[in-house]
């Protein structure tokens, strides 16, 4: 069965610093990966998408994500953070062919100027 | 291109009533899945719905329900609410090709209290 673990509830970074979210997934097939952000009251955004070839995938906002086979990790990465990526992150996995994305638990990213 | 839309954005019912969200896609999309937000359970799938069929099921039960239009347009019904329904239901929508795996764009969803 599909499942994802965000392992960080909080983050606080300071503006300008970079940032790693964590995500590690269990899926017995390629899986196929998304980060989504939420900001408080929003729905959900898409960032990135990983479905296969270059493991490192470049997303919209200055987000990138490196799929980890190995590790069975997809980490989003932001080399300086913006005030206005303060929000709610969600790594979700997905299958071919069946549209119910797997969501991890979210991290709440806060900024400090 | 207009995004997914969600009506209403805020409800407010009592226990016991029933309530109807809807959700139109986004234009030449024909997927439609619906998705529970709390606090506790987290982003959970409850149902897709493809060509006016339902394609996909969570792990819902009963009262949960759907249906799609034919311009694709979905509705989702919660009958006999309970407190623990109180939660933010968002809608997603993709072009539904079969096999392929999809992006999936969200609405704003709409934001449920059960009093």
């Amino acid at each position: 069965a599909q499942s994802v673990t965000q392992p960080d509830i909080h983050i606080t970074v300071s503006e300008g610093a970079s940032l790693e979210l964590r995500c590690n997934y269990s899926y017995g097939a390629t899986p196929y990966l998304f980060w989504y952000v939420q900001s408080p009251g929003q729905g959900l955004q898409l960032l990135l998408k990983y479905f296969s070839g270059d493991t490192l995938v470049q997303g919209i906002k200055g987000f990138e994500a490196e799929f980890k086979r190995s590790q069975s990790s997809f980490n989003l990465r932001k080399p300086s953070v913006h005030w206005s990526d303060a929000a709610e992150y969600f790594c979700a996995v997905g299958a071919t062919g069946a549209n119910n994305l797997f969501f991890g638990t979210g991290t709440r990213l806060t900024v400090i100027p | 291109k207009a995004g997914v839309t969600q009506t209403p954005r805020y409800l407010i019912k009592t226990r016991g009533q029933q309530v109807t969200l809807s959700c139109s896609p986004i234009s030449g999309h024909r997927s439609v899945s619906w998705y529970q937000q709390t606090p506790g359970q987290g982003l959970q799938f409850l149902f897709e719905y493809f060509s006016e069929t339902q394609r996909n099921k969570g792990n819902f039960p009963g009262r949960f329900s759907g249906r799609q239009f034919s311009n694709s347009r979905s509705e989702m019904n919660v009958s006999t609410l309970e407190l623990g329904d109180s939660a933010l239901y968002l809608c997603a929508s993709s072009q539904g090709l079969a096999g392929e795996l999809e992006t999936q764009y969200f609405g704003p969803g709409t934001r449920l209290l059960v009093l």
